[in-house]
């Protein structure tokens, strides 16, 4: 069975820290990922795509390492926005589905 | 961007009714659409895929007499949880894949928050 594994957290932390929050999974096989974003009782909103050389969007940067099948989302200079679920997720399921971690909750407090 | 709708947002039935749900693809068609479902504290699982056309395909452990799945068009995938039952209480989320310049994006619905009394 194809997983993705998370650390749920709660990371707490002030506003302009630095956080960064990894995953790790199962399928081999799995070409391409990405980090989501989910908000309270929301859907969850694509965030950035991840590859092996590295992917930056203004203060988060995504980062794949194949060899060893773990992905991690940086977030610097974090703000109170940033407040959320951030799913580590595979795009490999065998419909063309995505497999979500079970997230990892943000909390940035002033 | 993309956007896709679901309806209702809220519903809350009784025990034994049966809850339509409906996912739209607003500005593009979709042969596929996914639906997941996410229990509290749990990831996004899926369901099924539903197919314009032909039968869902449903994953290992999902009813697919219980979870009736209707994809009779290109913009339009219906799920219809019937008997519903306290246990079927959850978030129901739908998406449906776009693909440009050679890349796939998956785009949800802002889903459908089930309370069965």
């Amino acid at each position: 069975r194809k997983e993705v594994e998370q650390d749920p957290g709660p990371f707490n932390v002030p506003e302009g820290a630095t956080v960064a929050f990894n995953c790790t999974y199962s399928n081999s096989a799995s070409q391409s990922f990405f980090w989501y974003r989910q908000d309270c009782r929301k859907e969850p909103k694509l965030l950035m795509s991840v590859y092996s050389s590295g992917n930056e969007d203004g203060r988060f940067t995504a980062q794949l390492n194949r060899a060893s099948q773990y992905i991690s989302l940086l977030i610097r200079d974090s703000k109170l926005s940033d407040s959320a679920t951030y799913l580590c997720v595979d795009n490999g399921g065998s419909q063309g589905n995505l497999i979500f971690g079970k997230g990892t909750k943000l909390s940035v407090k002033p | 961007g993309a956007v896709v709708s679901q309806h209702p947002s809220r519903v809350i039935c009784k025990s034994g009714t049966s809850v339509k749900i409906e996912c739209r693809s607003l500005d593009f068609q979709a042969t596929t659409m996914f639906w997941y479902r996410q229990f509290p504290k749990q990831s996004l699982m899926l369901m099924a895929t539903s197919n314009e056309g032909s039968k869902a395909t449903y994953e290992q452990g999902v009813e697919k007499d219980k979870f009736l799945i209707n994809h009779a068009s290109l913009t339009l995938s219906t799920l219809t949880v019937t008997s519903a039952h306290p246990e079927d209480s959850s978030f129901y989320i739908c998406s449906a894949t776009i693909r440009t310049s050679g890349q796939e994006t998956q785009y949800f619905g802002p889903g459908t928050r089930l309370l069965v009394l």
